[in-house]
């Protein structure tokens, strides 16, 4: 079935560096544009990037700009951030979400949580 | 890239209908049909329920319906059964070509 499964969360000091994965299952990857979307602890979603299908095109929140990278691996199926310089602020859930035809979000992973410690 | 503004909570009891706003600017829900919305249940991820401002996907009740007027979308939920008691997300394209949230709307089935 059509799926996506983020991995890669963990604890990480504030400062330090972390990559997270999104492995795609079920359609045709190279085709859709990809999202990062985040959730602090009881709060609301937080867009952070996306990337299209070919990986030409990648734009990114404010918050994150300059500090995180989104890429893909077509060959492999599998979306990436790189998450640097982090900061306690970056503590939240990740979900990777698949960009719809109609630009929303139809396909979420389960979601890889990310906890950074001062 | 400020928050779309949504109410943090609505209720309703079982049968009544509740509505849902979510107001932006120009640059994003006044300017593009592509407001969307989502439901998340506690420790599960976002399930698209509506997009392109009024559209369902496949599967999803027809008793979730949604509009917009200039820079106000709504989510107009008919019909409240208790399993529709979650947080609901709007969200919407945007000129710098992201996408930008809601703050979200806790929905209470009384």
């Amino acid at each position: 079935q059509v799926q996506l499964v983020e991995s890669g969360g963990g604890v990480v000091q504030s400062g330090r560096s972390l990559r997270l994965s999104c492995a795609a299952s079920g359609f045709t990857f190279s085709t859709y544009g990809i999202h990062w979307v985040r959730q602090a602890p009881g709060k609301g979603l937080e867009w952070v990037a996306v990337i299209s299908y070919d990986g030409s095109d990648k734009y990114y929140a404010d918050s994150v700009k300059g500090r995180f990278t989104i890429s893909r691996d077509n060959s492999k199926n599998t979306l990436y951030l790189q998450m640097n310089s982090l900061r306690v602020e970056d503590t939240a859930v990740y979900y990777c979400a698949r960009d719809s035809r109609s630009l929303a979000l139809d396909i979420w992973g389960q979601g890889t949580m990310v906890t950074v410690s001062s | 890239q400020s928050a779309l503004t949504q109410p943090a909570s609505v209720s309703g009891s079982p049968g009544q209908s509740i509505t849902i706003s979510c107001t932006g600017t120009s640059s994003d829900v006044g300017g593009y049909n592509y407001v969307s919305w989502y439901q998340q249940h506690p420790g599960r991820a976002p399930k698209l329920i509506i997009y392109d401002v009024s559209n369902r996907p496949s599967g999803v009740s027809n008793r979730f319906s949604g509009s917009k007027s200039g820079n106000t979308a709504s989510l107009t939920i008919s019909g409240l059964q208790a399993e529709d008691e979650a947080d609901y997300y709007c969200s919407s394209y945007t000129t710098s070509t992201t996408r930008v949230f809601g703050g979200g709307t806790k929905l209470t089935v009384l």
